[in-house]
């Protein structure tokens, strides 16, 4: 159980595109999700926490503009990098928290690793 | 911020040692998790400590907590090439949880 999916694994896109990723809890309801930013051999940095039918909360430094987020389902989150450049390239990692279970307990996606050329 | 920061950067062992990974952060935490993540793939949890807690066992891996010095270490005993993986320690303070910078640790056969 407890199962959360990313799609696509892997995207190349061009300078100036833009790219959405879906992340999904697959066996549970999710009412938080979390978008995760991670540089080669860095550690995971919190973009955004969004909550189900709500406006996403983003960490200092995040350009929500840039980084549009919608959480519109209690089963999926997406992340679409408006205008992407090539510094935009890293892995994105979502992790959900299961509405019924305790609220320590956040799930992670597989990730999806975004090369902006 | 709350980020925390492992020690050592990398570590490089031999199968069947023991490793020591340390994490320390800033603030009080509700618990401390450890994670481990392959190269370029997700992360997968390991064990979660609570601040009450001191230590905690789960198979071969053993974290100790010590809040009055915001110290937390992962021991894996009897080490294998198949644990040769990044582990992060991540605070849980207000329900985010911010990682640690992560140690590499490299498990030679």
């Amino acid at each position: 159980g407890a199962v959360v999916s990313q799609h696509p694994s892997r995207v190349i896109c061009k300078s100036g595109t833009s790219v959405k990723i879906e992340c999904r809890s697959l066996d549970f309801q999710a009412t938080t999700m979390f978008w995760y930013r991670q540089f080669p051999k860095q550690s995971l940095m919190l973009m955004a926490t969004s909550n189900e039918g709500s406006k996403a909360t983003y960490e200092q430094g995040v350009e929500k503009d840039k980084f549009l987020i919608n959480h519109a389902s209690l089963t999926l989150s997406t992340l679409t990098v408006t205008s992407a450049h090539p510094e935009d390239s890293s892995f994105y990692i979502c992790s959900a928290r299961d509405k019924t279970g305790r609220s320590y307990e956040q799930y992670f996606g597989p990730g999806t690793r975004l090369t902006v050329t | 911020s709350q980020q925390g920061e492992e020690d050592p950067q990398a570590l490089s062992i031999q199968e069947g040692e023991n490793a020591t990974m340390n994490c320390s952060y800033k603030t009080s935490i509700n618990n401390l998790q450890w994670y481990r993540q392959n190269s370029g793939r997700g992360l997968v949890h390991l064990i979660l400590i609570r601040s009450n807690e001191r230590e905690k066992h789960s198979g071969r891996l053993r974290v100790t907590l010590d809040t009055s010095k915001k110290s937390s270490s992962l021991l894996i005993t009897a080490s294998r090439a198949a644990d040769t993986a990044s582990y992060f320690c991540a605070t849980d303070a207000y329900s985010t949880l911010t990682f640690g910078k992560g140690t590499m640790l490299l498990v030679s056969p």
